[in-house]
């Protein structure tokens, strides 16, 4: 079935460093989105994706989609403490077929 | 305007009893969906529906019954509760047309089986 990696599971950085995860899937999606999820709290919609290559901005967050559709990235700039949190890519396909989400990557902030 | 909401948000069970997590959406949204967390494993999904009256299991269902019988209602019910179904549900809420859009999620249930 269809699955999807995330990497790293963990990252720990200054506040001010910047920070990026990787989202790779084993098949071409349809869409990709990526999911904040804070300490004891749920998950919550950043953003979809659905086209090859395409890329967008959140303010200091940064999207892509890779040109077969197969990867994705989400870079933040300067970190800050409220970045905080855990970073869910999930994949989907046309049709009514359920999400498939990574593993998720948990970052820390140092300040 | 409520979105999804969750019921109860902790429960202690012990082996062997049943219990039905509640999850009632206002969205008007067609697809519903539980997925259960557990520490490094992410979000896995449970069952689905992409409509009242249609469910299908999701990667982990065992252990796990759901009924649709409404827009808004999305029940998970564990009929004989396990120690390995320890964890934090979410449902969640879509459109359920084309491509899968973006899933709202309700604030989750904490469940402890002893």
């Amino acid at each position: 079935g269809q699955q999807v990696m995330q990497i790293p599971q963990y990252q720990h950085v200054q506040e001010g460093e910047d920070f990026t995860t990787y989202c790779n899937s084993s098949t071409t999606l349809s869409n990709i989105q990526w999911y904040k999820q804070r300490p004891g709290g749920h998950p919550v919609f950043l953003i979809q994706l659905v086209k090859s290559g395409e890329v967008k901005k959140q303010k200091r967050l940064t999207f892509q989609f890779g040109e077969a559709k197969k990867n994705s990235s989400l870079h933040i700039t300067a970190t800050q403490t409220t970045d905080v949190g855990t970073y869910f890519c999930a994949g989907g396909k046309s049709g009514n077929t359920p999400l498939v989400f990574g593993k998720g990557t948990r970052l820390s902030v140092i300040a | 305007n409520a979105g999804v909401t969750q019921t109860p948000k902790f429960q202690v069970l012990k082996t062997g009893q049943s219990m039905t997590l509640q999850c009632a959406q206002d969205m008007n949204h067609e697809y519903m969906s539980w997925y259960r967390q557990d520490p490094g494993m992410g979000l896995r999904l449970i069952h689905y529906s992409v409509g009242a009256g249609i469910t299908d299991q999701g990667e982990v269902p065992n252990g796990y019954n759901v009924s649709r019988s409404t827009t808004e209602d999305f029940p998970l019910r564990l009929l004989s509760a396990a120690p390995s179904q320890t964890s934090v549900y979410f449902c969640a809420c879509g459109r359920a047309s084309g491509v899968p859009g973006e899933l709202f999620f309700g604030e989750g249930s904490r469940l402890t089986v002893l």
